[in-house]
């Protein structure tokens, strides 16, 4: 069976500080892990995504993260917030093989980001 | 052009009622899902179709029932709607490389 535990509901920030989003996941097998991003009233759009190969993935809008098999994490960063990076982020995971593409979410954390 | 599209955007309706929810995907995706997110924003798969066979039933209730008329399109019909049922439902789709697409959502409101 496979989770995903997102550290912090809720993450405030001031502008151009570091945003750091903590993901941790549990799995059986291999995963593929996700970040994406809500914007209110809006879907979801993907930051990035990790599969195979290099463990630091870089994504849009300047986030990246970094795939820690020993610690089962994949949090996510960005060196300096912008008030535009005020959102739902939501961590993801999928089970690598297989070919049914389920993702099983994390709760969600709602980054603040003040002036 | 917009990859995944809903329709409607908001539903207003009922109980007792029932509703449908039109999904299409233009990214020539082989796979298509509903998702869930509950008041709290917790998403949740609900069904998904791979080439219009039903592939995942997430224990949803049978007053739920998706239709896929071809691979670019997959509805969702609600039976004698509850209040319980009121959320924001995603439709989404993924290729092989299991990265998925989603759709702007339908805020579903039983009054």
């Amino acid at each position: 069976a496979q989770s995903v535990t997102q550290l912090g509901s809720h993450v405030s920030v001031s502008e151009g500080a570091l945003v750091l989003l903590r993901c941790n996941y549990s799995s059986s097998v291999p995963p593929y892990l996700f970040w994406y991003v809500q914007y209110p009233n809006q879907g979801l759009q993907l930051l990035l995504k990790y599969t195979t190969g290099a463990t630091l993935v870089k994504g849009i809008n300047g986030f990246e993260a970094e795939f820690k098999k020993s610690e089962t994490s994949f949090h996510l960063t960005k060196p300096s917030a912008h008030m535009s990076d005020a959102a739902e982020y939501f961590c993801a995971v999928t089970p690598w093989g297989g070919n049914t593409g389920k993702l099983i979410f994390g709760q969600g954390t709602t980054l603040q980001v003040k002036p | 052009d917009t990859a995944v599209s809903q329709t409607p955007k908001y539903l207003v309706t009922q109980m007792g009622n029932d509703k449908s929810i039109k999904c299409e995907q233009n990214l020539g995706h082989d796979t298509m899902y509903w998702y869930k997110q509950d008041s709290k924003k917790f998403l949740k798969i609900m069904f998904s179709y791979n080439n219009k066979e039903l592939i995942i039933n997430e224990t949803v209730p049978n007053r739920f029932s998706p239709k896929s008329p071809d691979k670019a399109h997959l509805n969702l019909h609600i039976n004698s709607l509850e209040l319980g049922d009121s959320a924001v439902y995603f439709c989404a789709s993924s290729q092989e490389t299991r990265e998925a697409f989603f759709g702007q959502g339908t805020r579903l409101t039983v009054v």
